[in-house]
């Protein structure tokens, strides 16, 4: 499974928008990128999947450049509610396969 | 909405004890998983199923073993606890095939062994 690399922690303020790029250098071509949420005391949330380009849904973005080596999630005007830990995962899309989450980003919104 | 539940938030357990953590998902998933979460190494798969019977070691089975006899149950058995199983185990579930990878989990038990 392919590594990633992410920022181990962000502080932003309500309303602002908030990218947390990750690293991916040695994605493989059948590789999906795809961002699961935790917030304290619960478990993972999945957010979004995506494979190149950019994908969009009531969340999140999540922008993939044309080399696959990186990706960004973007959280639009984030809330208080928002402060999470994400994780960046890669690897095949199957909703069966193992997942293997790093040590994640820890956003931290501010008033 | 697909609810995963675990028999227990939090558990306090003594060295050596026999200890079950139970999960139940309500929406008929093939697959389900077990992790642990400790702080700064993320989450590691213990223990996974793809149907009733069946399992398959993660990358941490050591001192781990699970019960899979219907399709909804998944157990994490501890068979002798030790303190370095001291963690947070999340259960998961998820549909087969090749939909996203999205995994339903479950709130977590925190476990700490005396």
């Amino acid at each position: 499974l392919a590594k990633t690399t992410q920022p181990i922690s962000m502080d932003s303020y309500e309303g602002q928008e908030v990218n947390i790029t990750c690293s991916h250098n040695n994605i493989a071509t059948n590789d999906y990128i795809t961002w699961y949420q935790q917030f304290p005391s619960q478990g993972p949330r999945f957010i979004i999947q995506g494979y190149k380009t950019k994908v969009t849904n009531e969340v999140a973005s999540l922008f993939i450049p044309a080399d696959r080596k990186s990706s960004t999630l973007s959280l639009p005007r984030v809330s208080l509610s928002d402060t999470a830990v994400y994780y960046c995962l890669v690897g095949p899309k199957a909703a069966g396969n193992k997942l293997t989450f790093g040590g994640g980003t820890r956003v931290l919104v501010k008033p | 909405d697909v609810k995963v539940t675990q028999s227990s938030r939090y558990l306090v357990k003594r060295t050596g004890e026999k200890v079950f953590l139970e999960c139940v998902q309500d929406m008929d998933h093939e697959n389900m998983f077990w992790y642990r979460q400790d702080p700064g190494l993320g989450l590691r798969l213990i223990y996974f199923s793809y149907d009733v019977k069946m399992k398959e070691k993660g990358d941490i089975p050591e001192g781990y073993s699970v019960s899979r006899e219907k399709k909804e149950r998944f157990s994490l058995i501890l068979e002798s606890a030790s303190t370095n199983q001291t963690s947070m185990y999340l259960c998961a579930s998820s549909l087969p095939g090749t939909g996203e990878n999205e995994q339903f989990f479950g709130p977590g038990t925190r476990l700490t062994v005396l």
